[in-house]
């Protein structure tokens, strides 16, 4: 099955400074890559995502960059804000309708300002 | 917007004891999951559902059972509670087409088993 690891698991940045979290999976059938933001207290909402015939996508402050030679994925966040504190997950699947998405352990980004 | 409602913010069980744990969706998602958070681990699914009666074993489905009676309802049944389920308790769900994979977490349970 697909197995996805995070790295790092902890990062603190200075306000305004760029922040990079890297994931990997195992899985060559995977084709869907999201994000995730979990806020303390909060539920996981998702923030971006990028399907395997892209090689990246922006929103504003964050992008997510893929290699689907080297099971590669990035998520770039530049202009850090302190309200960027959270936990990011990042997870993977293959967009079949009956599969499932399978998340990695969790990077704890803290801004500081 | 998208609700999905799990029953209890908090629960506290003893161990031995059968614990349902509800979930209830408001936006017709065909598929529903439930994770399990812990610090360090990120988010493990347990068991995932995409249709009524439908149920599809995750990763840590051990000591876990499910129930899909109702296409907006998803249970997570813990047959006889140990103190190492104590955790988060994540529900989830989602459109099955494929250019629908948004996941729409609940709010969470905290599950404490003593």
């Amino acid at each position: 099955g697909e197995n996805v690891e995070q790295h790092p698991s902890t990062l603190s940045v200075q306000e305004g400074d760029s922040a990079v979290i890297k994931c990997t999976y195992s899985d060559s059938a995977s084709n869907y890559f999201p994000w995730y933001k979990q806020e303390l207290g909060k539920r996981p909402q998702l923030i971006i995502d990028i399907r395997s015939n892209v090689g990246e996508k922006k929103d504003q402050r964050i992008a997510v960059t893929l290699n689907k030679t080297a099971k590669h994925f990035s998520l770039h966040i530049t202009e850090t804000q302190p309200e960027d504190s959270a936990v990011y997950f990042c997870a993977a699947s293959r967009r079949d309708p009956y599969d499932k998405v399978i998340f990695g352990p969790g990077t704890s980004l803290s801004v500081i300002p | 917007d998208v609700k999905v409602t799990q029953s209890s913010r908090y629960l506290v069980k003893r161990t031995g004891e059968k614990v349902f744990l509800e979930c209830v969706q408001d936006m017709d998602h065909e598929n529903m999951f439930w994770y399990r958070q812990d610090p360090g681990l990120g988010l493990r699914l347990i068991y995932f559902s995409y249709d009524v009666k439908m149920k599809e074993k995750g990763d840590i489905p051990e000591g876990y059972s499910v129930s899909r009676e109702k296409k907006e309802r998803f249970s997570l049944i813990l047959e006889s509670a140990s103190t190492n389920q104590t955790s988060m308790y994540l529900c989830a769900s989602s459109f099955q087409g494929k250019a629908n994979e948004k996941l729409f977490f609940g709010s969470g349970t905290q599950l404490s088993v003593l």
